[in-house]
């Protein structure tokens, strides 16, 4: 089955700098690629994802890439703001697939 | 928030005891499932539904069931609560569209003492 491993575990950066979350994921069926934000004692919220017919998409400051050939992706946020401490998890799953794999998190903390 | 519930939001229980999680939706959506959430595993699937009465293991299925006899709810039953699954559960359902995407409830904290 799917295994999905996120680096690093803790990321510490200050506001302003940009921050990189990678994962990588061991299916070469998996096609379909979010990343989520859950803040302390919040629900998961799913804030990008990407699909394996592209290689990149961005929202804002938050981008997603994708390298299929490595089977890896990664998450990345710039200039960012102190708000955006939380735990972020990516996941990968087929399309259509009936069930989601997780990665187990990073934690992201900004410095004011 | 995806039109999603779940109850109760908060459950202290006894070791032996059944517990029921329920999680309900009111958008229509097929696909419903089942997470726990233990620090340093992320998210792990306990259960899944693709409708009415049809339900499938995930990774971590021992010591729990799960019932649908209606598409707008999905019940998880801890036949015999144990500490070990003290935990934050969490019911998602998935939008069936073009993109796949997972929303999650609320979560419900259970602990088994």
């Amino acid at each position: 089955g799917e295994n999905v491993e996120q680096h690093p575990s803790t990321l510490s950066v200050q506001e302003g700098d940009s921050a990189v979350i990678k994962c990588t994921y061991s299916d070469s069926a998996s096609n379909y690629f979010p990343w989520y934000k859950q803040e302390l004692g919040k629900r998961p919220q799913l804030i990008i994802d990407i699909r394996s017919n592209v290689g990149e998409k961005k929202d804002q400051r938050i981008a997603v890439t994708l390298n299929k050939t490595a089977k890896h992706f990664s998450l990345h946020i710039t200039e960012t703001q102190p708000e955006e401490s939380a735990v972020y998890f990516c996941a990968a799953s087929t399309h259509y697939g009936q069930n989601f794999v997780f990665g187990p998190g990073t934690r992201l903390s900004v410095l004011p | 928030d995806a039109g999603i519930t779940q109850s109760p939001r908060h459950k202290v229980t006894e070791t032996g005891t059944p517990v029921t999680l329920r999680c309900h939706q009111t958008e229509n959506h097929r696909y419903m499932y089942w997470y726990r959430q233990d620090p340093g595993h992320g998210l792990r699937l306990i259960h899944y539904s693709y409708g009415v009465k049809d339900t499938d293991k995930g990774e971590v299925s021992d010591g729990y069931s799960v019932s649908r006899s209606k598409t707008e709810d999905f019940l998880l039953t801890l036949e015999s609560a144990t500490s070990s699954q003290t935990s934050v559960y969490f019911c998602a359902i998935r939008a069936e569209s073009a993109f796949d995407e997972q929303f999650f409830g609320p979560g419900t904290r259970l602990t088994v003492l």
